[in-house]
């Protein structure tokens, strides 16, 4: 039973629009982030958040941007979706350190 | 810097086989986390196992069990007696002592498909 949802499950979508992907989590975890990853390879992380108001781009680069007004609520936003933005996204929670990540089940983008 | 390897890119056995999934890590820290996630076809990852540094007994969860060797740098997985439902992507991860998942590397992940 998944307490960290994503939507949409599958996206695709033409070059030059903007885009939302949307994560929530029911755990009142403080910490969320997010990854991206290409078929195959590893997670890397682009964002992250140590609770409201506070987030920081993780160690690949990334055109995205996020936000984080409310607690339970970590969308990530494209203001303009390029072929190269082609991905999976997955959105994780945890509480506090030396904790594990809870995921979710992940967006895939793609962009044509 | 640190770095996590994942030689075996694709396993296949036959259920009810048993199964090792290598990890290999690099790290300059004496004080480190080390995990194992499984990702099934549905897209999450799912939380195996985390263990630290100083803890080198090995696992047993059911018919999961861990191997952490800290002279070889290595923290393996093992499935017995595999069963179609294992077929996933499962990757090692290695954090700081932060233990934070800020600084949680990930290696490329073994995908690994049980055959009935």
């Amino acid at each position: 039973e998944a307490d960290i949802y994503q939507t949409p499950r599958y996206l695709v979508i033409g070059t030059g629009k903007k885009i939302t992907l949307e994560c929530s989590q029911t755990m009142g975890h403080d910490k969320m982030y997010w990854y991206q990853q290409d078929p195959g390879m590893e997670l890397h992380l682009i964002h992250y958040s140590y609770g409201v108001n506070s987030t920081e781009k993780g160690d690949l680069s990334s055109e995205s941007t996020v936000s984080r007004i409310r607690t339970e609520h970590f969308p990530l936003t494209l203001e303009s979706a390029r072929p190269s933005h082609t991905s999976q996204y997955l959105c994780a929670s945890s509480t506090d350190l030396f904790k594990s990540l809870h995921f979710g089940n992940g967006t895939r983008l793609t962009v044509t | 810097a640190q770095k996590v390897t994942q030689a075996q890119t694709e396993i296949s056995v036959v259920e009810k086989e048993d199964v090792t999934l290598d990890c290999v890590y690099e790290t300059r820290d004496t004080t480190y986390y080390l995990f194992w996630y499984k990702q099934p076809p549905s897209g999450e990852l799912v939380f195996l196992i985390r263990r630290n540094s100083f803890d080198e007994q090995n696992e047993i969860s059911g018919r999961y069990s861990w191997n952490f060797q800290k002279s070889t740098s290595s923290f393996n997985f093992t499935i017995t007696a595999s069963q179609v439902v294992d077929s996933a992507v499962y990757f090692c991860a290695l954090s700081d002592p932060s233990g934070s998942a800020r600084q949680l590397t990930f290696g490329s992940g073994t995908q690994l498909t049980v055959l009935p």
